[in-house]
């Protein structure tokens, strides 16, 4: 059964705090992204990644980094938190020419 | 540059009643269209795709037509059941790389 999976589900930070949001996925997908969803606005494409060490900006990197140092890991930084980084994170994963695969998230709280 | 617009945010219907929930897209490229629905606490899981002008696809009893003319990929239910309550989100993209999705309508089913 084809997986994405988010660690951790939900987590609670305070303002300037280091966050590390780690994805896995079990089907040798090549590409993979960052969203955060928030209400009213869908979901937003921080990082587009292509392989081990081949990383795009999506459209809101600012206050975010990544890292993909094997093909199947790929995590989300934030660097000092902020509050209005509160949101919910997906990664996900794309199979050649077919769907993308959706991790069932982590709701990050920044207090 | 490329977006994708849907405007309803909430739709309320009661059970058995049919259902239509806008797409509209803007592109400078021959799109890839689909819907993604989201379960309450669950990742977005693809419902429909399609790519080609003119022809509907279909997907557990909803269906899409993409409309290259009118630049519309709107989904459509014949009969809406409590099961069905769920967010929906709308994305295009060049190809199946990648997704620039719309903002979601949350559709509720009542009994």
């Amino acid at each position: 059964d084809m997986k994405v999976t988010q660690m951790p589900r939900y987590l609670i930070k305070r303002m300037g705090e280091n966050v590390l949001l780690e994805c896995g996925q079990d089907m040798s997908h090549e590409t993979m992204y960052w969203y955060r969803q928030d209400p009213g606005l869908g979901l937003q494409l921080i990082y587009i990644s292509y392989d081990v060490d081949s990383n795009s900006e999506g459209d809101i990197p600012k206050g975010y980094r990544v890292s993909r140092k094997k093909r199947e890991h790929f995590s989300l930084i934030l660097d000092s938190a902020k509050t209005n980084q509160t949101s919910v994170y997906f990664c996900a994963s794309r199979r050649d020419s077919t769907e993308v695969f959706f991790g069932k998230g982590t709701r990050l709280t920044v207090v | 540059g490329d977006s994708v617009t849907q405007t309803e945010g909430l739709v309320t219907l009661t059970k058995g009643l049919p259902v239509m929930l806008n797409c509209t897209y803007q592109t400078t490229y021959s799109p890839f269209l689909f819907w993604y629905v989201q379960h309450l606490n669950e990742a977005p899981k693809l419902l429909l795709k399609s790519s080609t002008d003119n022809k509907r696809t279909e997907h557990q009893g909803f269906y899409a037509t993409l409309h290259k003319s009118s630049s519309s990929f709107h989904l459509q239910k014949s009969s809406v059941q409590l099961s069905d309550s769920a967010l929906y989100f709308c994305a295009s993209g060049p190809n199946y790389n990648v997704l620039y999705f719309g903002s979601g309508t949350k559709l509720t089913v009542e009994p």
